[in-house]
């Protein structure tokens, strides 16, 4: 079965410092990975996605995140925090024909100046 | 205007009471999913569906049930509330078309509070 494992619920970050939210995943096959970030009062939006075209994935706002196959992670970075990158953070992996998502718990970032 | 609808936003019910969820879509996708927000938990599948005549349980369908009225609306009936299933509702689609494994799209969310 996959999971979804987000460690640390809450990181919090100076603003021009580096972020790291880190995830590990499980899956028995080549898995499909997602970094999705919620906004208060918001619904999800897509930062980046890993479908195995390459290890390393740029998405929005200047988030990337690198795809480890001998560690199982998909840790989301970004060099230089913002106060508006202040968001619930989710990890998700992609299941079935159905393309259901599966997703870890989240952490919460907070950037504070 | 937003490509994937959900109404009402915020409701309050009472314990008992039959509720129903709605979601509409405009991207024109095929699948749709209903997930459910608790803090600490994640997203939490409830349904999906491939398409008007295709509907599934997720992890968590008990007190649960869908319609796919039609290939742009799926709503999600709560038909006997109660104070655990108190939470942030979010209505996703993809696209089955576009091959692999398609990012999902998500509406803003309903939050039902049921007291």
């Amino acid at each position: 079965a996959q999971s979804v494992t987000q460690l640390g619920s809450h990181v919090s970050v100076s603003e021009g410092a580096l972020v790291l939210l880190r995830c590990n995943y499980s899956s028995s096959v080549p898995p499909y990975l997602f970094w999705y970030v919620q906004y208060p009062n918001q619904g999800l939006q897509l930062l980046l996605k890993y479908t195995s075209a390459a290890t390393l994935v740029k998405g929005i706002n200047g988030f990337e995140a690198e795809f480890k196959k001998s560690e199982t992670s998909f840790h989301l970075t970004k060099p230089s925090a913002h106060m508006s990158d202040a968001a619930e953070y989710f990890c998700a992996v992609s299941r079935g024909g159905y393309n259901k998502l599966i997703f870890g718990a989240g952490t919460r970032l907070a950037v504070h100046p | 205007d937003a490509d994937v609808t959900q109404t009402p936003r915020n409701r309050i019910t009472k314990t008992g009471k039959r509720i129903m969820l709605e979601c509409s879509q405009t991207k024109g996708h095929d699948r749709m999913y209903w997930y459910r927000q608790d803090p600490g938990l994640g997203l939490r599948l409830i349904y999906y569906s491939f398409d008007v005549k295709d509907i599934n349980k997720g992890e968590i369908s008990d007190g649960y049930s869908v319609s796919r009225q039609a290939q742009a609306k799926f709503s999600l009936s709560l038909e006997s509330a109660i104070p655990n299933q108190t939470a942030l509702y979010f209505c996703a689609t993809s696209d089955s078309r576009t091959g692999g494994y398609t990012e999902a799209f998500f509406g803003q969310g309903t939050r039902l509070t049921v007291v």
